[in-house]
């Protein structure tokens, strides 16, 4: 069984302020996938990383995989409140995709 | 439109009854999941296919839930005899598989079970 242990679960906080949320596992994942799930909606594809060490950004959204391709981290710097949502973490193991349980942030005006 | 799309969007039943959603996924994708996400929690998979056959089948895909992808294109989820437990949103998501990973979520099928 493939775990994904995503950190915090809630995070509530100003804008303004920086923030990271955690991807871990005990498996090696062939890629790993973020998402941005906003209530009522799908998940939204956000960036994929591949390569072991790998860092991605998108505006203000920094994605890193680690070098064992065993964990992750998004780093949002300066959030706003258009940030708030759920995100996910998916691990692709090259069967089938596992889910993290998903960090819900709230950015404050 | 070439994205994932689900249907109905909102789907509300009496307990005892059966439904079937639908999912058409983007048309080269060769790979097609479904997952079930209760309110506040991440997806939980439920099955996937690898064109028309079905691979892999989670524990909380009880008897009463089916899922078929008879072509290899749409596929469809059916759960028997719903009940309350069953209300969730059931995500479908459709992917190239073997190098290019990238999943597509439809926007979801919400079932309310009263």
């Amino acid at each position: 069984t493939q775990l994904l242990e995503q950190s915090p679960q809630f995070l509530s906080i100003q804008e303004g302020e920086n923030l990271t949320v955690y991807c871990n596992s005990s498996s090696v994942f062939s890629s790993l996938q973020w998402y941005r799930q906003e209530p009522g909606e799908g998940p939204v594809l956000l960036v994929t990383v591949v390569t072991g060490g790998e860092v991605k950004k998108l505006k203000r959204l920094t994605f890193q995989f680690g070098d064992a391709r065993k964990d992750s981290s998004l780093h949002i710097t300066a959030a706003q409140p258009g940030d708030t949502g759920l995100y996910l973490c998916v691990g692709d193991a090259g069967n089938m995709l596992t889910f993290g349980g998903g960090t819900r942030l709230m950015v404050k005006p | 439109d070439t994205g994932v799309s689900q249907d109905p969007r909102h789907k509300i039943t009496k307990r005892g009854q059966n439904v079937t959603f639908r999912c058409d996924p983007i048309s080269e994708h060769n790979r097609l999941y479904w997952y079930r996400q209760t309110l506040g929690q991440g997806p939980e998979f439920l099955t996937y296919f690898q064109n028309e056959a079905q691979l892999e089948k989670s524990r909380l895909l009880s008897d009463r839930f089916s899922a078929e992808r008879p072509k290899g294109s749409f596929s469809t989820l059916e759960i028997q005899r719903t009940e309350q437990g069953d209300s969730a949103m059931y995500l479908c998501a459709s992917s190239f598989g073997g190098a290019r990973t990238e999943a597509f979520f439809g926007q979801g099928t919400r079932l309310t079970v009263v």
